[in-house]
């Protein structure tokens, strides 16, 4: 079983929609979490950090379930510049663990 | 530097032939990965460096691929007799390591270098 596990879509929304997404993980000692968001042909840039008590910044929350091992990542109000693909990031459960990726999701807001 | 610089951005080389990526990471982030990308699909880690603990290498795909990181900082990704499928974006990111700490963990990604292999 892979560590991190995301559903790769495509998400086709229009302007304005809520989309939600869902990433697994495996190790229950995982520590940290984020959502990365790549744009085409570019490299990987944090879009937020994932707390325990869940957190927002503007129009995206960030939700961790520890019981069920997965973190999820809320876009209200969609534009047209938030397609792009948005990666779940978990570190493994040692201090100097490392970082695993899932595959994705991409994300396509359409005008 | 204030970012993680790669070089060369892009590589054109001929099968068998071999190459030597170079990251230069942000100074004092103690943790660097390798990652590559192919086309449409996700990032293939390929090995991490974590201060000065043995590195994990468990992602390099064959004894074709191996990676230095000298003195702490500089590495250096190397590709024996390339293959065309090896053809791929070959991105390098840091971080500075800890559990609480402001920005830990937090991958600062360079632009990649972009291996063409005919």
């Amino acid at each position: 079983r892979k560590e991190v596990e995301q559903d790769p879509g495509p998400f086709n929304v229009p302007e304005g929609a809520t989309v939600a997404f869902n990433c697994t993980y495996s190790n229950s000692a995982s520590q940290s979490f984020f959502w990365y968001r790549q744009d085409c042909r570019k490299e990987p840039k944090l879009l937020m950090s994932v707390y325990s008590s869940g957190n927002e910044d503007g129009r995206f929350t960030a939700q961790l379930n520890r019981a069920s091992q997965y973190i999820s990542l809320l876009i209200r109000d969609s534009k047209l510049s938030d397609s792009a693909t948005y990666l779940c990031v978990v570190k493994a459960g040692s201090t100097l663990g490392r970082l695993y990726f899932g595959r994705g999701t991409q994300l396509t807001v359409w005008p | 530097g204030a970012g993680v610089s790669q070089s060369p951005s892009n590589k054109v080389t001929e099968k068998g032939k071999d190459v030597e990526l170079r990251c230069d990471p942000i100074s004092g982030h103690t943790a660097l990965y390798w990652y590559r990308q192919s086309l449409g699909q996700g990032l293939e880690f390929l090995i991490y460096f974590q201060g000065n603990s043995a590195p994990d290498k468990s992602g390099l795909p064959s004894d074709r691929f191996s990676a230095e990181r000298t003195g702490g900082s500089v590495s250096t990704l190397t590709i024996q007799r390339t293959q065309q499928e090896d053809s791929a974006v070959y991105l390098c990111a840091s971080s500075s390591p800890g559990l609480r700490s402001s920005g830990a963990n937090v991958l600062t990604f360079g632009a990649g270098s972009r291996l063409t292999v005919l």
